[in-house]
């Protein structure tokens, strides 16, 4: 079975700074993976996605992470933040032998400070 | 399009009454999900449905919990009898057919049991 570790369960940061959260996962098979966003009180939004191709995958609001398959790591990131950034954010995994269902990591909470 | 849509967005009970929580997916989309969020144990997949029929539900706590999707537009989460443990934000998610791997969430619904 798959799993995903987010290292860092709060992760604060002054605005305009670069931030990297972190996302680690398990699986003996091929993988897809995912970054989502939880604004307060909001529903989950994707913000990116590696299926498969280039491991350098840019997303909405200036996100970015890169997949790295020997070290097993999704790390998102974002070479400067907005206050408007702060919120929850999910790293997911799918593999193919698991159906249809995404497992999810525990969360990060990006907090921008002014 | 709407997005998914979810009611009741807040429902406060108490212990011991049946509570159901209402989805309704994203037209054309295939597969139905219901994930609960809480701050001890994140993000947790109750149970999918693909094309109307009960995939997984080996997410699903207990007997009290029941969830049923009587046609492709719309799906429903039961509890039945309620406990405080049970305080948490459902949130029920859709995605396409097979070859999409995205699921567009609900924006939830937050669950108190007094």
């Amino acid at each position: 079975a798959q799993s995903v570790t987010q290292l860092d369960s709060q992760v604060p940061v002054f605005e305009e700074a670069p931030v990297e959260l972190r996302c680690n996962y398990s699986s003996s098979v091929s993988v897809y993976l995912f970054w989502y966003v939880q604004y307060p009180n909001q529903g989950l939004q994707l913000l990116l996605k590696y299926l498969s191709g280039s491991t350098l995958v840019k997303g909405i609001n200036g996100f970015e992470a890169e997949f790295n398959k020997s070290q097993t790591s999704f790390h998102l990131r974002k070479p400067s933040v907005h206050i408007s950034d702060t919120a929850e954010y999910f790293c997911a995994v799918r593999t193919n032998n698991a159906g249809n269902m995404l497992t999810f990591g525990g969360g990060t909470r990006l907090m921008v400070k002014p | 399009d709407a997005g998914v849509i979810q009611s009741p967005r807040h429902e406060v009970t108490e212990m011991g009454q049946e509570v159901t929580l209402r989805c309704k997916p994203i037209s054309g989309h295939d597969y139905l999900f219901w994930y609960r969020q809480t701050m001890m144990r994140g993000l947790e997949l109750l149970i999918y449905f693909n094309n109307n029929v009960p995939i997984d539900d080996s997410g699903m706590p207990e007997d009290r919990f029941s969830a049923k999707m009587p046609n492709a537009s719309f799906s429903t989460l039961k509890i039945q009898p309620s406990e405080p443990r049970d305080s948490a934000v459902y949130f029920c998610a859709s995605r396409p057919g097979t070859g999409y791997n995205e699921q567009f969430f609900g924006p939830g619904t937050r669950l108190t049991v007094l």
